[in-house]
Formats: C-alpha cells, sequence, structure tokens
C-alpha cells in the first residue's frame, strides 16, 4: 500500500473555528490532492499540488486553502469552518497516471 | 473542463452473475486515462484498473474488465461472476496524460452503488 497517512482521522470542531487537516506521504510523489466527499456528489477537487510550492484550486475551494512546503506534507486549512464544510476529506497521490488515496478524515462542523 | 458522468446511482446483481457499470466522459484531449475506483463500507478508495487512451485493448484485471470506446467516451466496467466482497461504490474517473501542473487534475464521477444479492 502506498505510504500516505491523514491526520487526524475523525474531528468535531465548532462554526467559525480555523481547522488545519495533514497529509503525509512517503512516496516521494509529485501531486498530491485534497477531495471532499458528500454523498451524491462523489468526489470533488479542493486543491492540489504539483510540487513543492505550487498549488492550484479545484472545482470547491472557496473556504479552503493549502501549503506544501516539502514534498512529504500537504496542508488543507478550513480558515473559518462553516457547517456545510462538514464532510468526509480524502487525500490523494500521485506519480504518473492512478492516484492513491489514504484513509480519509471525517470532520464535523457543529 | 473534463468531466465524468455516472448516471445510475444504484446497480444490483446476483451473486455470480455478470454487472456492467457505466460512465462516459467529456474531453478534448486525445491522450488520458481512465479509471475505475472501487469504495466498500470501510470507506478505503481502491483502485481496480486502469486505461490508457492510447490503447485501443481494453484493460482486464482477473473478474474485472472494461468496455473502452473513445470516439463514444464511454468506458464501462463489466464485473464477472459477481462475489458479495464487490459490493460498494463505485467510481469513474479521468486524467489527462499531460504533465504540466494544470493537467495533473484526477476528476470523478458521483459513483454507482453496487448491491450483490446471495
Amino acid at each position: 500500500d502506498a505510504g500516505i497517512t491523514q491526520s487526524p482521522r475523525h474531528k468535531v470542531t465548532e462554526t467559525g473555528t480555523p481547522v488545519t487537516l495533514r497529509c503525509h506521504q512517503t512516496e516521494n510523489h509529485r501531486y498530491m490532492y485534497w477531495y471532499r466527499q458528500d454523498p451524491g456528489h462523489g468526489l470533488r477537487l479542493i486543491h492540489y499540488s504539483y510540487g513543492v510550492k505550487d498549488t492550484d484550486k479545484g472545482e470547491v475551494s472557496d473556504g479552503y486553502s493549502v501549503s506544501r512546503s516539502k514534498t512529504e506534507d500537504f496542508l488543507l486549512t478550513l480558515e473559518s469552518a462553516t457547517s456545510s464544510q462538514t464532510s468526509v476529506y480524502f487525500c490523494a497521490i500521485s506519480e504518473w497516471a492512478e492516484a492513491f488515496f489514504g484513509q480519509g478524515t471525517r470532520l464535523t462542523v457543529v | 473542463a473534463q468531466t465524468v458522468t455516472q448516471s445510475q446511482p444504484e446497480m444490483s446483481v446476483q451473486e455470480a452473475e455478470t454487472v456492467t457499470l457505466s460512465c462516459t466522459y467529456d474531453t478534448s484531449e486525445s491522450d488520458y486515462y481512465l479509471f475505475w475506483y472501487k469504495q466498500p463500507p470501510s470507506r478505503q478508495m481502491i483502485l481496480v484498473i486502469r486505461q490508457e487512451a492510447y490503447k485501443q485493448q481494453n484493460a482486464t484485471e482477473n473478474r474485472f474488465s472494461v468496455n473502452f470506446q473513445k470516439a463514444a467516451k464511454s468506458f464501462s466496467l463489466k464485473i464477472s461472476d459477481s462475489q458479495l466482497g464487490d459490493a460498494a461504490m463505485y467510481f469513474c474517473a479521468y486524467r489527462t496524460a499531460g504533465r504540466t501542473g494544470a493537467n495533473s487534475k484526477l476528476t470523478f464521477g458521483k459513483g454507482i452503488t453496487l448491491s450483490v444479492r446471495p
């Protein structure tokens, strides 16, 4: 299995607080992604990275920011969490074609 | 922008029978990859099969095979001899084969829930 670790695995937070999710890889893959999964919507891309300090927006980027200061780490920050950001968040990594996924983080905003 | 459409939200199959899951996509690119991923109740995303657009031969992995119709932009997954462990959500995905940053997006369909009847 690809070495991808997401932390935390579960989190409950209050509306208006900042939240940071971490994705760590040991595969030295170039590309890293953050998706959110919601019923009826499949996986929607939030942000992705194609190298250290090289990031770009996906289709649902509003309210989220990312940073990648090292190849192995890709951080997703919710600036001020809202209830609409309650979701399951997946990190994925890729080098050539297919992507490999972390186990997901279930985030609940109350 | 590339889009991936899975129009059937749910399907059901009898154990040991064959089922086909449909996927269509839209792109102006000529070189790309297509994938099917499986997500069982454990939530883990598992790669089932991969198809390169430049290959005419349909990909096969054991009981899983695809029917890739490039001109029709169709990419269906056939599961033969269905097993109870095949019950899961299945996602179709697309990625451009280009290697620049903007071409590294991996786009998913909304998924289809497959149930297997014993």
